[in-house]
């Protein structure tokens, strides 16, 4: 089935310091990936919409400097949230799908603590 | 604008009742998938059903999409600890960007059982 690979699994940074998620697909190209947001115990919040080779889509509220999305590959997207604050904590969760219709096949998450 | 809705929020059962989570679309859906969330772990892709009145099992697992293609209903028989976790459905948005369809998840339901 397909495969979708996220690292870090758990980082844990200082406040004021720059942090890179990764998003693979491992057996499948993935033109459209999606990045989440997940607070404890509720339900996935959509952050951005990261097409290969374009500029990603990021959903009201999301502050575009500050969590950057690069999707430089079919199979590869990054999260880089900048200048992380404590109020940044969060599990970040990327899907990606095969097709336009297909089910969305999540990463492990990300669970990023800043200090 | 588009919502999809989930209830209940939380349900406590006894191993071996029955489970049944219920979803409901401001507006009527192409398809409506569901996704399990263990705890600590990520969103894994359950179903996906199309057509109208279509009911789908998997072993103990029976879901439903309504005759007006706006709620769903996934009912679990003789629940395990195995089934413990979130249950969200989720349609597609009625805004495609770039070509890309995204899910509106509802707020899923978190199922434990007491052995």
């Amino acid at each position: 089935g397909a495969v979708v690979s996220q690292h870090p699994s758990r980082v844990i940074c200082k406040s004021g310091t720059s942090v890179k998620i990764e998003c693979r697909s491992l057996d499948f190209q993935a033109t459209t990936m999606f990045w989440y947001r997940q607070f404890p115990k509720q339900s996935l919040m959509l952050m951005a919409t990261s097409n290969e080779g374009s500029k990603a889509t990021y959903e009201q509220g999301v502050e575009k400097d500050k969590f950057l999305i690069n999707h430089a590959s079919l199979t590869l997207s990054t999260l880089t949230v900048t200048s992380a604050h404590p109020e940044d904590s969060s599990f970040y969760i990327c899907s990606a799908r095969e097709t336009y219709n297909s089910p969305l096949h999540f990463g492990n998450g990300t669970r990023l603590t800043v200090t | 604008g588009q919502q999809v809705m989930q209830i209940p929020q939380y349900q406590h059962v006894q191993e071996g009742e029955d489970f049944t989570t219920y979803c409901n679309s401001s507006t009527t859906l192409s398809n409506i998938q569901w996704y399990k969330q263990r705890p600590g772990g990520h969103p894994v892709f359950l179903i996906q059903l199309v057509k109208s009145g279509e009911v789908k099992k998997q072993k103990r697992l029976t879901f439903q999409f309504g005759e007006a293609k706006k709620n769903s209903s996934l009912h679990i028989t003789a629940t395990q600890t195995t089934d413990v976790g979130t249950y969200f459905c989720a349609g597609p948005s009625l805004y495609a960007i770039q070509g890309a369809q995204k899910l509106v998840f509802g707020q899923g339901t978190r199922l434990t059982i007491n052995p």
